[in-house]
């Protein structure tokens, strides 16, 4: 079965701080795999998509990176503000549009 | 943002009711699916559609229909829902070329 876990389910840092946020996965064979942010009560909003090819990808303080053989992904947040405190998912796509999501890091980013 | 709408944003109803959720797009993306997110479940897909009545199941389907007979409007049915479907439904849309996902702003739905 094709899982997508993400741990820890939480995560509280003061400001400033960088962090990694890691997300691993069963079965290499993956189309692409994309990085959420929820806000509470919200919608998903996109940060990054990596497709199965590439090895990483930054926008603005976020880098994402993937690494197929060993079935992980890490989304790389610097200089961390508390504007960044929300749940971060992770979903792996394996193909036929067939998308399996993480259950989410909850961030909190302490003044 | 992508232009996707969810309605109704919030709805509360009773067992054995129909109830209908409706998904606009303005973005012409030809897939789309309906989720829906639960604590301790997190996002599951019920159904998705692969372009103008074109539909298949996902993991949680039993107990829904859909429909798609326009390419920006995607429906999701409970024809007699059940306390077991109170939950959060996120419609979201996805563009062939890249297969990256958007989500709309989600639809509350109770059932008492």
């Amino acid at each position: 079965k094709q899982e997508v876990t993400q741990i820890p389910a939480a995560l509280s840092v003061p400001e400033g701080e960088n962090l990694v946020l890691n997300c691993s996965f069963t079965d290499s064979a993956i189309y692409n795999l994309q990085w959420f942010r929820q806000d509470p009560g919200k919608g998903l909003t996109s940060l990054l998509l990596i497709q199965s090819s590439q090895r990483e990808q930054t926008s603005g303080r976020l880098n994402a990176s993937l690494d197929k053989s060993s079935g992980r992904s890490t989304l790389y947040i610097a200089a961390s503000q508390p504007g960044d405190s929300a749940t971060y998912l992770c979903a792996v796509v394996w193909g036929a549009q067939k998308l399996v999501f993480g259950q989410g890091t909850r961030l909190t980013i302490n003044p | 943002d992508a232009g996707i709408t969810q309605s109704p944003r919030h709805k509360v109803t009773e067992t054995g009711t129909p109830v209908t959720l409706r998904c606009h797009q303005t973005e012409n993306h030809r897939y789309m699916y309906w989720y829906r997110q639960d604590p301790g479940h997190g996002l599951r897909l019920i159904h998705y559609s692969y372009g103008v009545k074109d539909t298949d199941k996902g993991e949680v389907s039993d107990g829904y229909s859909v429909s798609r007979s326009k390419t920006e409007d995607f429906l999701l049915t409970l024809e007699s829902a059940t306390s077991s479907q109170t939950s959060v439904y996120f419609c979201a849309i996805s563009g062939q070329n890249t297969g990256e996902l958007f989500f709309g702003e989600g639809s509350r739905l109770t059932v008492l």
